[in-house]
């Protein structure tokens, strides 16, 4: 039971030019929801959240939109960079009882010179 | 200042054999998280540590699996009997406590191999 999906396994784009990476979810009951890159042999780094309280949330290049009526977030980066190259995992949380993540299974995102 | 170290960084063993993999968190942090990375796959959550007691174990795929934490500090995952489905990464993350709103910060991970 898949409770995050993210439906593109990779995605490639033109440095200069938006990056979009989706994520849906399933469980209504997240209310925290996050995401984090990470580059080979490196654990997963924290990139930006969102509430569900809110519908955006923004940290200089990076925005993370939520729709909480489709169950659909998304993540922005203008302008991509080739630095972003990495992959991009999406996570849910319930800010209650134990606050594990519940993950995606990531998108790899390239970004071309 | 010193973020989560985890060791070995990469682990490769028999089928069978036990093997233990270690996490230290960031100093002061007293929630502590095991994940699992599967070829292929997201971040499996595994086990929840706030403090020496672990309330959600939920993730353990099986009683092979175990983990303590000792002195509100280190901790480490035991897989007992490895089967060749055991391979993975296995990231340790820790935070300040217990709480959506508090970041989890990721170790480096170990690699797993069970031949």
């Amino acid at each position: 039971d898949q409770q995050v999906k993210q439906n593109s396994p990779s995605l490639s784009v033109q440095e200069g030019r938006i990056s979009i990476l989706n994520c849906d979810y399933t469980n209504s009951m997240f209310d925290y929801f996050l995401w984090y890159k990470k580059y080979p042999a490196e654990g997963p780094t924290f990139l930006i959240s969102i509430s569900s309280i809110k519908d955006k949330n923004e940290d200089g290049r990076f925005t993370v939109f939520l729709n909480k009526s489709a169950k659909h977030l998304s993540l922005h980066i203008v302008p991509s960079q080739p630095g972003d190259s990495a992959v991009y995992f999406c996570a849910a949380s319930k800010d209650s009882g134990t606050y594990k993540y519940i993950f995606g299974t990531g998108t790899r995102l390239k970004v071309l010179a | 200042g010193a973020g989560v170290s985890q060791s070995p960084s990469n682990k490769v063993t028999e089928k069978g054999k036990d093997v233990e993999l270690r996490c230290d968190p960031i100093s002061g942090h007293t929630a502590l998280y095991w994940y699992r990375q599967s070829l292929g796959q997201g971040l499996e959550f595994l086990i929840y540590f706030q403090g020496n007691s672990a309330p959600d174990k939920s993730g353990l795929p099986s009683d092979r699996f175990s983990a303590e934490r000792t002195g509100g500090s280190v901790s480490t995952l035991t897989i007992q009997r490895t089967q060749q489905e055991d391979s993975a990464v296995y990231l340790c993350a820790s935070s300040f406590r217990g709480s959506s709103y508090n970041e989890q910060f990721f170790g480096p991970g170990t690699r797993l191999t069970v031949l």
